[in-house]
């Protein structure tokens, strides 16, 4: 099956500074990417989501590249603000029943 | 339009004690899913249905079982719950992009 592995698990940033989150996956035959955002006590809600035809792409102040050659995609956010504070899993689409595999996600902190 | 509901919200039960987790979606979706997160897990898929009437194991199924009942309706099922299954347990609904109801917190003591 797909392997989802997500890095840094946790990420500690400065308002108004970027955050980075780079996830890798195995299966070669993966096409679709989506990045989900959870709040404290909350549900996951896709924020972004990319397909393999596509190296990039942007939603105001976050975005996610793909690199297919390497197996990895990263999560942008610029100008971080503390309302961005939140568990940030990323997924890949695999094996034909719109089955995903996310990763263990990454604690991010904006500090005020 | 609600989206996807969850019953219950918050859950504690007895070890060896059954209860189902019921699951419902008015977004038209032919595929759902059942998930359980644990602290520095992520999310990990129990079942999942495709579509109506099919139903098929996920990365960690045993312990649980599920029905389809309808396109609307996915319940999860605990024959015999044991304090590993102490969770917060998610069903989702959707094709590529899922969209996930409310969680339901289970303690199993």
């Amino acid at each position: 099956g797909e392997n989802v592995e997500q890095h840094p698990s946790t990420l500690s940033v400065q308002e108004g500074d970027s955050a980075v989150i780079k996830c890798t996956y195995s299966d070669s035959a993966s096409n679709y990417f989506p990045w989900y955002k959870q709040e404290l006590g909350k549900r996951p809600q896709l924020i972004i989501d990319i397909r393999s035809n596509v190296g990039e792409k942007k939603d105001q102040r976050i975005a996610v590249t793909l690199n297919k050659t390497a197996k990895h995609f990263s999560l942008h956010i610029t100008e971080t603000q503390p309302e961005d504070s939140a568990v940030y899993f990323c997924a890949a689409l695999w094996g034909g029943n719109n089955r995903l595999a996310f990763g263990k996600g990454n604690q991010v902190v904006v500090i005020p | 339009n609600a989206g996807v509901t969850q019953t219950p919200k918050f859950q504690v039960l007895k070890t060896g004690q059954s209860m189902t987790l019921q699951c419902a979606q008015d977004m038209n979706h032919n595929s759902m899913y059942w998930y359980r997160q644990d602290p520095g897990m992520g999310l990990r898929l129990i079942y999942y249905s495709a579509s109506e009437g099919t139903t098929d194991k996920g990365e960690v199924p045993n312990g649980y079982n599920v029905s389809r009942l309808n396109k609307r309706e996915f319940s999860l099922r605990l024959e015999s719950a044991a304090p590993s299954q102490t969770s917060v347990y998610f069903c989702a609904g959707g094709y590529n992009e899922q969209f996930f109801g409310p969680g339901t917190r289970l303690t199993v003591l």
